[in-house]
């Protein structure tokens, strides 16, 4: 299978909104499947941040979300923050119980 | 608390094989999935597989088939994932996660979900002559 396909770079002042976009083929993204996505600072395990394309874990702050359109995932931060530098990854389920992640997008706090 | 906690570093010659633990505790271990996901230096994740700890059944990604095997010992709650006849391409760290899954109803359409929400903190390995 093939990664998601992800920016691999956005960047934003604080207060800012930013989003990043995950975009897949109808076998994952863009099927009847909903999309996670994962914050991961430098050195560190990945953390879950919004599952089941838009529910936050609990302790995940509700600047985070996340939407579908077609075979594009997005996930949306709002009134950025300095902690909010870090690297953001999309993952989907895939056809054959397999999941797939994107590549990547690392998130720069201006 | 619920946590995943992985065993050490490894050192691994160009050839030879590593087997990765993952001890799980504060949940049922076999209620869950296991994956596996990696990380190379300076590079994305990359999902490797996942393991049902209650059945033992498997899925592997594509790249990875034929060469790594995930097993378990549920009198211990531990995951383990064997990857053999390494490369100095392996050289990464090894995640394991508890893997959540399940279908969702949205205006009479099932929709799937998978996610994993407890990681452990990664195990470094090493391929190097």
């Amino acid at each position: 299978q093939s990664d998601l396909t992800q920016p691999a770079s956005v960047s934003g002042s604080p207060g800012q909104s930013i989003t990043i976009s995950c975009t897949g083929t109808s076998s994952d993204v863009g099927s009847y499947k909903f999309v996670s996505w994962y914050q991961q600072y430098p050195g560190k395990a990945p953390k879950l941040m919004i599952y089941e394309g838009s529910k936050r874990p609990s302790g995940v702050s509700d600047r985070f979300s996340g939407s579908k359109s077609g075979n594009t995932a997005s996930l949306t931060i709002s009134g950025l923050q300095a902690e909010d530098e870090a690297d953001y990854y999309c993952c989907s389920y895939a056809d054959s119980s397999t999941s797939v992640f994107g590549g990547g997008t690392k998130l720069t706090v201006l | 608390q619920v946590q995943l906690v992985q065993s050490g570093a490894e050192v691994k010659k160009p050839g030879a094989s590593v087997k990765v633990s993952c001890e799980a505790s504060g949940y049922t271990f076999t209620s869950y999935d296991i994956n596996w996901v990696r990380q190379a230096p300076g590079q994305g994740l990359e999902w490797m597989g996942w393991m049902n700890p209650n059945s033992g059944n498997t899925g592997y990604a594509q790249k990875f088939q034929g060469r790594v095997t995930m097993t378990r010992n549920t009198s211990i709650s531990t995951a383990y994932m064997e990857l053999s006849s390494l490369e100095s391409e392996d050289t990464a760290v090894y995640y394991c996660a508890r893997g959540r899954k399940g279908t969702m109803i949205v205006v009479v359409i099932p929709y799937y979900y998978y996610y994993m929400d407890v990681w452990g903190r990664g195990t470094t390995v090493t391929v190097s002559s």
